[in-house]
């Protein structure tokens, strides 16, 4: 596609619920990233892929966040049992060599 | 390890001069500067790769001190369209991304 996507754009979930949110990047981005941003707060690194080697996963917060690329290509990031302070907005971006990163739109999550 | 960055909040009128900076307590590889305004996802400003010069367009341009592990971008002129908030994102080594808090720039008119 022309950019990244990320879906949902907004996801409502009670307390104690799983979610799954969705990135979709660039073609041909090999690198993608996971970043978090809690109202008025800055990018908050969780996760960074890389071709196929082993993702670095030095920034998620608890076990109960996970997150998969499949082929290379989307990105899935998971949130077990979610907490009120999970609330945020979850933002990807791809990245092609030494170059940008294109951010998604992003999905704000909010957890009742 | 996250770059610091300075001022946090700085509130300008049309055609002011503003200066953000970003540093490091490591060696760094790259600086990249983005801009988000409110509701949207950042944008990417420009990129200053360790051994590069000063880059810039227009009235916004930025600077990286390898010694000091530093970055400062500046806003010369400001304009209604500058104001969001700025982050810097260092590399310590390729792809190891990292984002200060961000500083937050209003520009009145």
């Amino acid at each position: 596609g022309a950019g990244v996507s990320q879906s949902p754009s907004n996801k409502v979930t009670e307390k104690g619920k799983d979610v799954e949110l969705r990135c979709d990047p660039i073609s041909g981005h090999t690198a993608l990233y996971w970043y978090r941003q809690s109202l008025g707060q800055g990018l908050e690194f969780l996760i960074y892929f890389q071709g196929n080697s082993a993702p670095d996963k030095s920034g998620l917060p608890s076990d109960r966040f996970s997150a998969e690329r499949t082929g290379g290509s989307v990105s899935t990031l998971t949130i077990q049992r979610t907490q009120q302070e999970d609330s945020a907005v979850y933002l990807c971006a791809g990245r092609a060599g030494l170059r940008t990163q294109y951010f998604g739109p992003g999905t704000r999550l909010t957890v009742l | 390890q996250q770059p610091v960055q300075s001022p946090q909040a700085v509130i300008l009128r049309e055609g002011e001069d503003a200066v953000i900076n970003c540093s490091s307590s490591k060696a760094l590889y790259s600086v990249h500067w983005y801009r988000q305004k409110h509701g949207e996802a950042p944008v990417f400003l420009m990129i200053l790769l360790k051994g590069g010069e000063q880059k810039g367009h227009e009235k916004i341009s930025a600077s990286f001190n390898e010694k000091k592990q530093q970055s400062s971008l500046y806003l010369t002129a400001s304009q209604l369209s500058y104001s969001g908030t700025y982050f810097c994102g260092t590399e310590w080594f390729r792809d190891d991304m990292r984002f200060g808090a961000g500083t937050r720039l209003t520009v009145k008119p």
